[in-house]
């Protein structure tokens, strides 16, 4: 199977810092993804990154893969208090069923 | 395009019971996949269905079950249910199995389930 932890497993930052979280897994993997989940609702689609793929930008979003290291990181910048939700990754690879992790806590104060 | 629909949205059940939850998936869709979420174990993979077949299994006991018709619905059983149960499950759709080949899955609201 395919799991990714998330680290750190939480972090609180001001309004308008930025907000960086890594996310480590095991096995080779077609592509990357992170999701977004607010308080007890389903999880969002954030951005996906294939595997040959480093870095993806999607508005304020910046995902980094490196592959050799098996990581990736997830950036938003110019944080907002909406931006409050926990995010995970999913490593997707092949036709293996995929976990995730406890994901990080993200809490941007006002 | 209309997006993965579970329900109910809320459900409160006794100990004992059994329950059923359903997951409809993004038109065209034909992977659904069924995770449980609880505070203390995070999100955990329970199954994985394809054209109607079983293609992935989590290690939960067989109290859970599910199943997938022939227009992509999916449903999730839980037979004798314990306070345990008590959580919130997602269900993801994605075109094909696994997730593979760079496609997003997608994930409905989820179903909170109270078991008291």
């Amino acid at each position: 199977s395919q799991q990714g932890e998330e680290d750190p497993q939480a972090l609180s930052i001001q309004e308008g810092e930025n907000a960086t979280m890594n996310c480590s897994y095991k096995t080779s993997i077609n592509n990357l993804q992170w999701y977004r989940q607010n308080s007890g609702r389903g999880l969002v689609h954030l951005i996906l990154i294939r595997s040959n793929e480093r870095e993806k930008h999607s508005g304020r979003l910046r995902v980094t893969l490196d592959t050799s290291k098996k990581s990736s990181s997830l950036l938003i910048t110019a944080s907002r208090a909406a931006d409050t939700a926990s995010y995970f990754c999913a490593p997707f690879g092949g036709y293996q069923k995929v976990t995730f992790g406890t994901g990080t806590k993200l809490q941007v104060i006002p | 395009k209309a997006g993965v629909t579970q329900t109910p949205r809320y459900l409160i059940k006794t100990r004992g019971q059994q329950v059923t939850l359903s997951c409809s998936p993004i038109s065209g869709h034909r992977s659904v996949s069924w995770y449980q979420q609880t505070p203390g174990q995070g999100l955990q993979f329970l199954f994985e269905y394809f054209s109607e077949t079983q293609r992935n299994k989590g290690n939960f006991p067989g109290r859970f079950s599910g199943r997938q018709f022939s227009n992509s619905r999916s449903e999730m059983n839980v037979s004798t249910l314990e306070l345990g149960d008590s959580a919130l499950y997602l269900c993801a759709s994605s075109p094909l199995p696994g997730q593979g080949a760079n496609t997003e899955a997608f994930f409905g609201q989820g179903t909170r389930l109270t078991v008291v």
